[in-house]
């Protein structure tokens, strides 16, 4: 089944103690992105790729940091987690870097993050 | 600056009642794309319905139609005798055939279908 797949699905956790999240994808897409949604904001892109070792910023990527040594994974990381980053986080994946061109992203099921 | 408005926070209808989700977005692309996705409750995303800036037919898929029109920057959704299974948060989004493919979203739009 095709399917993005994110774990942990909720996470609380403490000011400053590192975490990782981690989204892998089986459909061999090459574009992958991470978002964030927030109440009355929508969902905000914080990090995207193109392809394996091409990463980028998006609108929000202060306090995240992304790495793509593999095409299938692409995981998001909190080096030193604030209050601020509490959010729905979700990975998303393409075939094709030009999402609409016959093509639509799919994301996983979401990571609720809490940071206390 | 591209931005899509959802100005209508949440909305609650009776079941069986036809109900409307608005989404007006701003571009200044010629090509670009429109998307709603579903949100329910349970938390994931579902995709919808694409719609490329080219093609202004409206779609109808069972009791979902869309209606995009270009002249007013507005690509808004309905559905036809709702049903409970129907709440959930919508989203409208946009993105661009240049550029980082950063799909752009609205606020979404909470439909509660009260049985």
């Amino acid at each position: 089944e095709a399917q993005v797949t994110q774990n942990p699905r909720y996470l609380i956790t403490v000011t400053g103690k590192k975490l990782t999240v981690t989204c892998s994808q089986n459909m061999n897409h090459e574009y992958m992105s991470w978002y964030r949604q927030d109440p009355g904001l929508g969902l905000r892109q914080i990090y995207y790729s193109m392809n394996v070792e091409v990463t980028d910023k998006g609108d929000v990527p202060e306090g995240y940091k992304v790495s793509r040594k593999e095409k299938r994974n692409f995981p998001l990381i909190l080096e030193s987690p604030s209050p601020n980053q509490t959010s729905l986080y979700f990975c998303a994946s393409s075939f094709s870097p030009r999402i609409g061109e016959n093509t639509e992203a799919f994301f996983g099921q979401g990571t609720r993050l809490t940071v206390v | 600056a591209q931005k899509v408005t959802q100005a209508q926070t949440e909305i609650s209808v009776v079941e069986k009642e036809d109900v409307t989700l608005d989404c007006v977005y701003e571009t200044r692309d010629t090509t670009y794309y429109l998307f709603w996705y579903k949100q329910p409750p349970s938390g994931e995303l579902v995709f919808l319905i694409r719609r490329n800036s080219f093609d202004e037919q409206n779609e109808i898929s069972g009791r979902y139609s869309w209606n995009f029109q270009k002249s007013t920057s507005s690509f808004n959704f309905t559905i036809t005798a709702s049903q409970v299974v129907d709440s959930a948060v919508y989203f409208c989004a946009l993105t661009f055939q240049t550029g980082a493919n950063n799909l752009f979203f609205g606020t979404g739009t909470r439909l509660t279908v009260i049985p």
